[in-house]
């Protein structure tokens, strides 16, 4: 079985501040990690991914995540935030690969201060 | 290329009846999931199909069922409604083989229980 834990359920921040959103993962065996981005009313979106290789995922619009294994997280990251980067963001885990059964954390919602 | 549609968008039912969801997955994809999310919550696996059968199950119960017909489009039906079914439900559609781990989403009916 797999979970995922996110710590923050809000973060503001200032906009043109850094902001890291925090992630943790429990698995018995080898995992694939996402973030996903949910603007108002809308579906998910997949902002990055690891799946495998270089622990530093770049992903869409600006956001960058690292996998640590040691500590089972895989923080999201952007050095300057912007209004339009307002959203809830999901951590996720999936651990049956080509099945894609993805479990999903509660999310943390990123609220951007002018 | 049109992406994951669903209909309908909203709707409002009372307890005890039943409601069908509609899922056409994005062009070229030949899987789709379901999901449940609940207010303030992440998304929950209610389950997969593949080839027009159920693949992968979460912890739903029996009142949830799907099917998947060979265009490869999807529907959600729940009996005996329940206040606690009120949520926006999320079709997801992927490509099986094609090792992505990404999911793409659409935008989501959502139910409301009266």
């Amino acid at each position: 079985a797999q979970s995922v834990t996110q710590l923050d359920s809000q973060v503001p921040v200032f906009e043109e501040a850094p902001v890291e959103l925090r992630c943790n993962y429990s698995s018995s065996v080898s995992v694939y990690l996402f973030w996903y981005v949910q603007y108002p009313n809308q579906g998910l979106q997949l902002l990055l991914k690891y799946l495998s290789g270089s622990t530093l995922v770049k992903g869409i619009n600006g956001f960058e995540a690292e996998f640590n294994k040691s500590q089972t997280s895989f923080h999201l990251r952007k050095p300057s935030v912007h209004i339009s980067d307002t959203a809830e963001y999901f951590c996720a885990v999936s651990d049956h690969w080509g099945y894609q059964k993805v479990t999903f954390g509660t999310g943390t919602k990123l609220q951007v201060i002018p | 290329d049109a992406g994951v549609t669903q209909s309908p968008t909203h709707l409002i039912k009372t307890r005890g009846q039943q409601v069908t969801l509609r899922c056409s997955p994005k062009s070229g994809h030949d899987t789709v999931s379901w999901y449940q999310q609940a207010l303030g919550q992440g998304p929950q696996f209610i389950f997969q199909y593949y080839e027009e059968e159920e693949r992968q199950r979460g912890n739903f119960p029996d009142r949830f069922s799907g099917h998947q017909f060979p265009n490869y489009s999807s529907e959600l039906n729940v009996n005996a409604l329940l206040l606690g079914d009120s949520a926006l439900y999320l079709c997801a559609s992927s490509l099986r083989g094609v090792n992505t781990g990404e999911l793409f989403f659409g935008e989501g009916s959502r139910l409301t229980v009266l």
